[in-house]
């Protein structure tokens, strides 16, 4: 069974400073996804990685996959407040169909 | 706004009754994809229908049912309703069946009593 672990799950930063979020899974998948969320809102994709090494950046958020650590990180440059949601990473379930199984979300919040 | 249209936005009812929530994929896009969110279970994948097919299954119920119509739009029919359902049930698309961005619909938030 596909597993995906998030870490840290809550966190708490000033603005400006920089931080990472990690999201492991357990088993082999080229397919990684990262999504915002905001309070009662849906989900917004940020991110889809479908190769190892694969990075792409949208603004102060980058998001690197490594396949074979089974590990991809979402990185926050000089956070600012208008960040604040809940962030989950997803793996697609495999097998050509693309179910995703999510973690359990990093909530962040970014304090002036 | 992702271009996913779900109804109804709120749906409360009582334990045991039936109720069917609907999307509407963005235009052009093949794969439905149905997610439960709840606090005790978090974002769980339920099922997944590209053209019209059955593509995937994931932690659905029995009590749980769902298809897509020629026009991809989608139903997911959920009966014997327990206190435990009451989620909020996303409804995704994508152009394709694999390796593709997953839009998410706005979710209908259903409570039972």
């Amino acid at each position: 069974e596909l597993k995906v672990e998030q870490n840290p799950l809550f966190l708490s930063m000033q603005e400006g400073k920089n931080y990472t979020i990690y999201c492991n899974y357990s088993t082999t998948s080229d397919r990684l996804y990262w999504y915002r969320q905001d309070p009662g809102k849906s989900l917004e994709s940020l991110f889809v990685l479908l190769s190892n090494g694969a990075v792409k950046q949208e603004g102060r958020l980058m998001a690197s996959l490594d396949t074979k650590a089974r590990l991809s990180t979402l990185h926050i440059t000089a956070a600012v407040h208008d960040l604040s949601a809940t962030y989950f990473c997803a793996v697609a379930t495999g097998g050509g169909a693309d179910g995703l199984t999510f973690g359990k979300g990093t909530h962040l919040i970014i304090q002036p | 706004d992702s271009g996913v249209t779900q109804t109804p936005k709120h749906l409360i009812t009582a334990t045991g009754q039936r109720v069917t929530l609907r999307c509407s994929p963005r235009s052009g896009d093949l794969s439905v994809y149905w997610y439960q969110q709840s606090l005790d279970q978090g974002l769980q994948f339920l099922i997944q229908y590209y053209n019209g097919e059955e593509r995937a299954k994931g932690n659905i119920l029995e009590r749980f049912s769902a298809q897509q119509f020629p026009d991809l739009h989608s139903e997911l029919n959920l009966s014997s309703l327990e206190l435990g359902d009451s989620a909020l049930y996303f409804c995704a698309s994508s152009v394709g069946d694999g390796g593709y961005e997953q839009y998410f619909g706005p979710g209908t938030r259903l409570t039972v009593t």
